[in-house]
């Protein structure tokens, strides 16, 4: 089993749509949750962190399930502009920095 | 500029040849790390180092070596290529002194191993 697992998609939806990628992990003791964006042939940028209480950015919010070890990202008003593959990321020790990244869900967004 | 740049952006080589991938940065971030990413697996770690007198093997360093030249530049070697090693390579930084999660990449090597 994956360490972080994701649904790989693709995810199709049309402009103005609401999307929900879900991501599960597996090692209890991961201290801290990111999202990340990857356009296509791309490097991965830092879209935001989730935290227990959950947060949110814009159109984007995240939650974080501790208990079912489970990370969420929910896309309100999709953009032609948010096609791209979204990682979740999961780091084990915060000292450590070590990330472990989901394989990653594709979003396609179509006008 | 960008803040992490990687050389050369794609190769194509053969099995059995030495191959090099630089990193260079000026975010004067201490830590930099090496990953490759595969279809289907995602990104992966090969080697990180916190500075210049650390280095420590990721996940899957096997086949791979690295050299830690300055805190701007990390290299990557392939001492002899092999097809499976053919891949996404991306360079990263972090910040030991600000934001300890968030890791910024280069644009990525794209090598061919025929």
């Amino acid at each position: 089993r994956k360490e972080v697992e994701q649904d790989p998609g693709p995810f199709n939806v049309p402009e103005g749509a609401t999307v929900a990628f879900n991501c599960t992990y597996s090692n209890s003791a991961s201290q801290s949750f990111f999202w990340y964006r990857q356009d296509c042939r791309k490097e991965p940028k830092l879209l935001m962190s989730v935290y227990s209480s959950g947060n949110e950015d814009g159109r984007f919010t995240a939650q974080l399930n501790r208990a079912s070890q489970y990370i969420s990202l929910l896309i309100r008003d999709s953009k032609l502009s948010d096609s791209a593959t979204y990682l979740c990321v999961v780091n084990r020790d915060t000292g450590f920095q070590k990330l472990v990244f989901g394989t990653g869900t594709r979003l396609l967004v179509s006008p | 500029d960008a803040d992490v740049t990687q050389t050369p952006r794609n190769r194509i080589t053969k099995t059995g040849k030495r191959i090099m991938l630089e990193c260079s940065q000026t975010k004067g971030h201490d830590r930099m790390y090496w990953y490759r990413q595969d279809p289907g697996l995602g990104l992966r770690l090969i080697y990180y180092s916190f500075d210049v007198k650390d280095i420590n093997k990721g996940e899957i360093s096997d086949g791979y070596s690295v050299s830690r030249q300055a805190q701007a530049k990390f290299s990557l070697s392939l001492e002899s290529a092999i097809p499976n090693q053919t891949a996404l390579y991306f360079c990263a930084t972090s910040d030991l002194q600000g934001r300890l999660d968030e890791q910024f990449f280069g644009p990525g090597t794209r090598l061919t191993v025929l």
